[in-house]
């Protein structure tokens, strides 16, 4: 069982839908990360997140310390939103290493 | 602008050939990180450094080998020993003591064995 848990595995959605993506951590942490992979491209950092909420354009995420739960939303979904994405978590606890979740295959169909 | 670069982007190497992958890095960090990454899995930890001249094995180090003799640097040698090389590999590198969150993520090179 990975440390972190990444749900759904995999999401197809319609252009213009709402898009979840959750993260659960197993411990507490210091950081929680939310990165973006293109087919065949590298790693694009999105957020850092220690608490609260962050929001770049149509991509919001938030964490909640207590649950051990951080969330990434896609509002008004595009073709080109289609991507991994990537949850990573940082803390004492974790050896003061990074630990990946497995990652979600989102695409996005127009 | 500082930043963590890997180099190059896409590798093709001969089985049974050594290859090194680039990572550096330009933000003073001390701990400096590779990854790796198959289809439908998680990123890997194969080697971890937090110090000059210091480094830890991760989950996956075997067929691995790094060095890490300078702050900047950290490149990690895939060996004829390591069986299925081709992999994304990613390098991360981060500030201590600010609990990860001045963490930066290189953008990946995808190494292919033929």
């Amino acid at each position: 069982k990975n440390e972190v848990e990444q749900s759904p595995q995999n999401l197809t959605a319609q252009e213009g839908e709402f898009i979840t993506i959750n993260c659960s951590y197993s411990v507490g942490i210091s950081a929680l990360h939310w990165l973006q992979q293109h087919p065949g491209g590298g790693i694009v950092s999105l957020f850092m997140l220690s608490s609260g909420k962050k929001k770049h354009g149509r991509l919001i995420a938030t964490i909640n310390i207590q649950e051990k739960h951080s969330s990434l939303h896609i509002t008004a979904s595009h073709p080109r939103d289609s991507a991994v994405y990537i949850c990573a978590a940082f803390g004492l606890e974790y050896g003061n290493k990074l630990v990946f979740g497995a990652g979600t295959i989102l695409r996005v169909k127009s | 602008d500082g930043g963590i670069t890997q180099s190059p982007k896409y590798l093709f190497r001969k089985e049974g050939q050594n290859v090194t992958l680039s990572c550096e890095q330009n933000l003073n960090h001390d701990a400096m990180y590779w990854y790796r990454q198959d289809p439908g899995q998680g990123l890997r930890l194969i080697y971890y450094s937090q110090i000059v001249n210091d480094f830890q094995k991760g989950d996956i180090a075997e067929g691995y080998s790094v060095s890490r003799e300078k702050k900047e640097s950290f490149p990690l040698t895939v060996t004829s020993a390591q069986k299925n090389p081709t992999a994304f590999y990613l390098c991360a590198s981060s500030l201590t003591g600010t609990g990860g969150r001045k963490a930066f993520f290189g953008q990946g090179t995808r190494l292919t064995v033929v």
